[in-house]
């Protein structure tokens, strides 16, 4: 079965202090993987797409990296408005449909 | 260039009731995925819409329906409500294959 763990669930931070975080998949074969941002009380917000092993993306603090099993999301010197819930979704390469699978997200917490 | 809106932003409805949630989207996207999301949780596919025709569908039962406009916008209904139906009902748009875009969802709250 098709499967995207995150892990930790909730994750509480110092402004300023590096950290990443982690999702883990199980599908057949990968057609890309994404990361969004979620605010309390809104829709998912995009931030990267990765479609092989190796690639990176970047935007402002925030960088994405996928391995053949993984993908981190690295956060340097995170600020309070960082704070928001992250998610990460997969699409199966053989999905005529490019379906989403999610994980259950990562809560980030930037304590000022 | 236009976002992808949904209505209403909140609901309340009964057991047993039906309920057609709104979504217009993203000026130029032909494609419309409906999620329904619980709290604390990942969103979970119902189904997507691709030039007007189901495109695919995760593991709701008929009671979820759904249909796509020429103009791209969508609507989800659900009939006999439960209150397992309670959660965050989420649109996206975009053009096949490409990242999808969220709106902020309409919740939807079963006494």
């Amino acid at each position: 079965e098709d499967q995207v763990t995150q892990s930790p669930e909730a994750l509480r931070l110092q402004e300023g202090e590096s950290s990443s975080l982690n999702c883990s998949y199980t599908v057949s074969g990968l057609r890309g993987l994404f990361w969004y941002r979620q605010d309390p009380g809104k829709g998912p917000e995009f931030l990267f797409t990765l479609y092989s092993a190796g690639e990176e993306k970047e935007k402002e603090r925030l960088k994405a990296t996928l391995t053949k099993k993984e993908s981190f999301l690295h956060i340097t010197a995170p600020k309070p408005e960082d704070s928001a819930t992250y998610l990460c979704a997969v699409q199966e390469l053989m999905d005529s449909n490019y379906q989403l699978i999610w994980g259950a997200g990562t809560k980030l917490i930037i304590k000022p | 260039e236009t976002g992808v809106t949904q209505s209403p932003t909140h609901l309340i409805k009964t057991r047993g009731q039906q309920v057609t949630l709104r979504c217009s989207s993203q000026s130029g996207h032909n494609t419309v995925s409906w999620y329904q999301q619980a709290l604390g949780q990942g969103p979970q596919f119902i189904f997507q819409y691709y030039r007007e025709e189901e495109n695919g569908r995760g593991n709701f039962p008929p009671r979820f329906s759904g249909l796509q406009f020429p103009n791209y916008s969508s609507e989800l209904n659900v009939n006999a409500l439960e209150l397992d139906d309670s959660a965050l009902y989420l649109c996206a748009s975009s053009l096949q294959g490409q990242p999808q875009h969220f709106g902020d969802g309409t919740r939807l709250s079963i006494l």
